[in-house]
């Protein structure tokens, strides 16, 4: 079956790097996928890899893929108080396919 | 551009009442659109997904149904609301063979009392 792991939270002090860790079942996969939902509001798309790449980096924000192992983590550097929200772990198998999604990895940005 | 949109933002209801909750999406022509939910501690999951109008498809047996009576409009809706309806509702659009990605609206906190 279609399953995608994440812990539930997440403690890091602002300027550190916050490193997101999810896990997932389909070996079909072919999109992951990293959104970020805030306080109140709808989910945004932060960025997603292909599964035949192993990194992808977007300016504060290092995506890392272990295929093998199923194995997604977000890296977020300087984290900043802005960046305390949820963020979802999700993947699906095509384009305009369903997308799963695991529970959310709740940040809390300490002083 | 595109835009999605969803109300009621919040929503609070008795058991057993009705519920209708309404998306459009401008900026696009026939998308495919999702309708997820999210229950207090637990992940995102899809209930229903339409890639055309009147043509709709459920991902889980439950106390929800939903409709596409046009190309850009996506209801939601139940005849007798449960307690464990209470949730935030998401709708999403993709575009049909052309996106690689979902856009998801603000959503509407559902509390079911």
């Amino acid at each position: 079956g279609e399953d995608v792991e994440q812990s539930l939270f997440l403690s890091v002090r602002e300027g550190d790097s916050s490193v997101i860790n999810c896990t997932y079942t389909d070996s079909s996969s072919t999109y992951l996928y990293w959104y970020k939902q805030e306080p109140g509001a709808g989910l945004q798309l932060l960025t997603y890899i292909f599964s035949n790449m192993d990194m992808k980096q977007d300016q504060r924000l290092t995506v890392l893929l272990n295929k093998k192992d199923k194995h997604l983590s977000l890296r977020i550097a300087d984290t900043q108080t802005g960046d305390s929200a949820i963020y979802f772990c999700a993947e699906s198998r095509n384009r305009d396919d369903k997308i799963i999604f695991g529970k959310g990895t709740r940040l809390h940005i300490l002083p | 551009s595109q835009t999605i949109h969803q109300w009621p933002a919040t929503l609070v209801q008795p058991v057993g009442s009705p519920l209708s909750l309404e998306c459009t999406v401008e900026g696009t022509s026939n998308p495919n659109l999702y309708w997820y939910r999210q229950a207090a501690g637990r992940g995102l999951q899809l209930l229903f997904y339409s890639v055309g109008i009147g043509q709709i498809s459920s991902e889980v047996p439950q106390n929800l149904s939903a409709s596409r009576p046009q190309d850009r409009q996506f209801i939601l809706s139940s005849k007798k609301l449960l307690l464990s309806d209470s949730g935030f509702y998401l709708c999403a659009w993709s575009v049909l063979r052309a996106g690689d990605t979902q856009y998801f609206g603000p959503g509407t906190r559902l509390t079911v009392l």
